[in-house]
Order: C-alpha cells, then structure tokens, then sequence
C-alpha cells in the first residue's frame, strides 16, 4: 500500500540535544511538507519540498531544518536553538507543488523535552 | 496574507446534524478541502469540493460554497461517537487554521 511513514511516534530530546524526525513516502510525489501542531494553534508550516534538492522555509523555520536528497525522504531535525519543541509534528506530501492540491499525511511524531 | 477562520468549538448530541463553518482569504482555489484529524493521529482528507460548484453531497456529508463570501461549511448528517474530531477546511497547502473541534455526545 502507498502512503507516508513517519517515525518514530514518540520521541524525547535533551536539553541541547538535536533531534531528527523520520519522514518517508512511496507515494511517488514530488512534494513534501512539515507542520508542527501545538494544542488550539492548528497547524503551521515550518518547511516545504517541491522538489530533490531544494527546500522553502516556512513561517516557522527557526530551530529547525531539512535536507531532501531523495524524493521519498524529508527528514526534519529540531536543533538545540528551538528552545519549545514540545508539540506534534506532521509530515505531508503532494503529487506537485501547486498550493491548491490535496495532501496527505503521516500518522504524526509526539516530541517532548525531558 | 492569506487566512483561514474556523470557530474553535462544536458540540453536538448523537443523531443530530453537525455544522462547521469557515471563512477563508483565498479566492485563487480551484478546490477547497475538508480534512479530519483523529486523536493523536494525521490529517485525512474528508471530502472537497470544486470551486465552481456550490454544494456537494456524499452520503452523509454536504459541503456548501458560497464563493461571493468566501464562506465554505460542512454539514454532516446524523451525527455520530465515531465523528469526534478536529476538522480542518483549506484552501491553500501552505496555510491552515485552528480547526473545529467535534464533540459528539450520547
């Protein structure tokens, strides 16, 4: 079955630790997103792919970052800047990178500081 | 810039119909989306609807457009346990708003 993988679900990070979220999909899409959710806040955009090999931040990229060296692979990393990282990440992909198609998510990874 | 506006809150008694509202910037959109997230889980896409359509039936969901107020709504239909969720409308991939959370009570 096609769809969008993330890992792990739950996932702590240290004081000054760096901390990377798994994103994959076989969906043959040329799009992937990350979206952090805090609880009452909806979603909000902190990177996009719209192809290998280039990436836009988005409205809330500090502290975090992004490589795409593969098309079916998006990885995000919450580095030791992002002094609140505690919330639900979402990865999404789409067919192509026009802002008006259809998404579709993974099943979401819990980040929590200890 | 572009917006999305959802009421945060909606309660509803199992068997009734639901209503979720949202207003939206965008008038750029060739389709407009209903998404639904679960507990603890991703985004599913619910329905959507053609921008030059003003209604959509499918079973127990309706998906109203009135484009002139850029006003979109949901209705579901015999509301039940199993639709207590988060719904999410959008128009644009890079923009979404609070959602509405469903309660659904017996």
């Amino acid at each position: 079955d096609g769809g969008i993988t993330q890992s792990p679900k739950y996932l702590f990070r240290k004081e000054g630790q760096n901390v990377t979220l798994s994103c994959e999909q076989n969906l043959n899409h040329d799009a992937m997103y990350w979206y952090r959710q805090d609880p009452g806040q909806g979603l909000r955009l902190i990177y996009y792919s719209q192809i290998v090999n280039d990436f836009q931040k988005g409205d809330i990229a500090e502290g975090y970052s992004v490589s795409r060296e593969k098309k079916e692979s998006f990885p995000l990393t919450v580095t030791s800047a992002q002094k609140n990282p505690t919330a639900f990440y979402l990865c999404a992909s789409s067919l192509g990178p026009a802002t008006n198609e259809k998404l579709f998510f993974g099943s979401g990874t819990q980040l929590s500081v200890l | 810039g572009e917006d999305v506006e959802q009421s945060l809150f909606l309660s509803v008694r199992e068997g009734d119909s639901s209503v979720i509202n949202c207003t939206y910037t965008d008038s750029s959109s060739t389709y407009l989306y209903w998404y639904k997230q679960e507990p603890g889980a991703g985004l599913q896409l619910l329905t959507y609807i053609f921008s030059n359509m003003d209604m959509k039936q499918d079973q127990r969901l309706t998906v109203l457009l009135n484009k002139k107020d850029k006003h979109l709504s949901l209705r579901i239909a015999d509301t039940q346990t199993g639709d207590s969720a988060i719904y999410f409308c959008n128009t644009d991939k890079l923009i979404f708003g609070t959602g509405t959370r469903l309660q659904v009570f017996p």
